[in-house]
């Protein structure tokens, strides 16, 4: 079974620019989740979506906006690009999202603003 | 306050000595608990998992992890480290509450060395 896909893998954006990072998750895979790493703050939550439906969020501005899709797919979108917005984005899947269920992570979607 | 906390940023480690990397938690009720490597450029790959029953799990590489909830730790160990295993390990949780959902709360990482 494939696992977790993002694309790009790696981009160089501008200050002001936006973006939209995609991730495929795990075929049977329903939920999505979404991750920011930078080497300041660690790992942190941004948003989780389960059947096209956002169900959580983490504390990021209104800037970071993601969606899915009736496959699964998911797109995270982050406008007006600021410097510290540098960062590794993960996605991870999971069966259903439940606390229970175990997320698998993608490689990443490595993001340099300048 | 709701926290996970790995106390050692850092540890050297020689080949085929044994590592034991710590975590504790703080919060109401116990929490799932995973431990996550992350391999240079890469993404998080699960190493083993704990929800209940039997508190000591086995993983995947040779890793196991043992839970004690009267420390609120679950350590990761590894009876004889390879090179292969220089990465940089986390800690997550999550604990079942309304806002939970996708939602897991990571430690700041162990990064480990293994030298010849």
């Amino acid at each position: 079974k494939a696992g977790v896909t993002q694309t790009p893998r790696y981009l160089i954006k501008t200050r002001g620019q936006q973006v939209t990072l995609s991730c495929s998750p795990i075929s049977g895979h329903r939920s999505v989740s979404w991750y920011q790493q930078t080497p300041g703050q660690g790992l942190q939550f941004l948003f989780e979506y389960f059947s096209e439906t956002q169900r959580n969020k983490g504390n990021f501005p209104g800037r970071f906006s993601g969606r899915q899709f009736s496959n699964s797919r998911s797109e995270m979108n982050v406008s007006t690009l600021e410097l510290g917005d540098s960062a590794l984005y993960l996605c991870a899947s999971s069966l259903a999202g439940t606390s229970s269920n175990e997320q698998y992570f993608g490689p990443g979607t490595r993001l340099t603003v300048t | 306050a709701q926290s996970v906390t790995q106390p050692d940023i850092h540890i050297t480690v020689s080949e085929g000595a044994s590592l034991e990397l710590r975590c504790n938690y703080s919060y109401g009720a116990t929490p799932y608990l995973f431990w996550y490597v992350q391999s240079p450029g890469q993404g998080l790959q699960l190493l083993l998992k704990y929800f209940s029953g039997d508190t000591l799990v086995q993983g995947i590489k040779g890793f196991e992890a043992e839970f004690k909830r009267s420390q609120s730790s679950f350590n990761l160990r590894k009876p004889s480290v390879h090179w292969s295993d220089a990465a940089e390990y986390f800690c997550a949780v999550v604990v079942m509450t309304t806002d939970s959902w996708g939602k897991l709360q990571f430690g700041a990482g162990t990064q480990v060395v293994v030298t010849p």
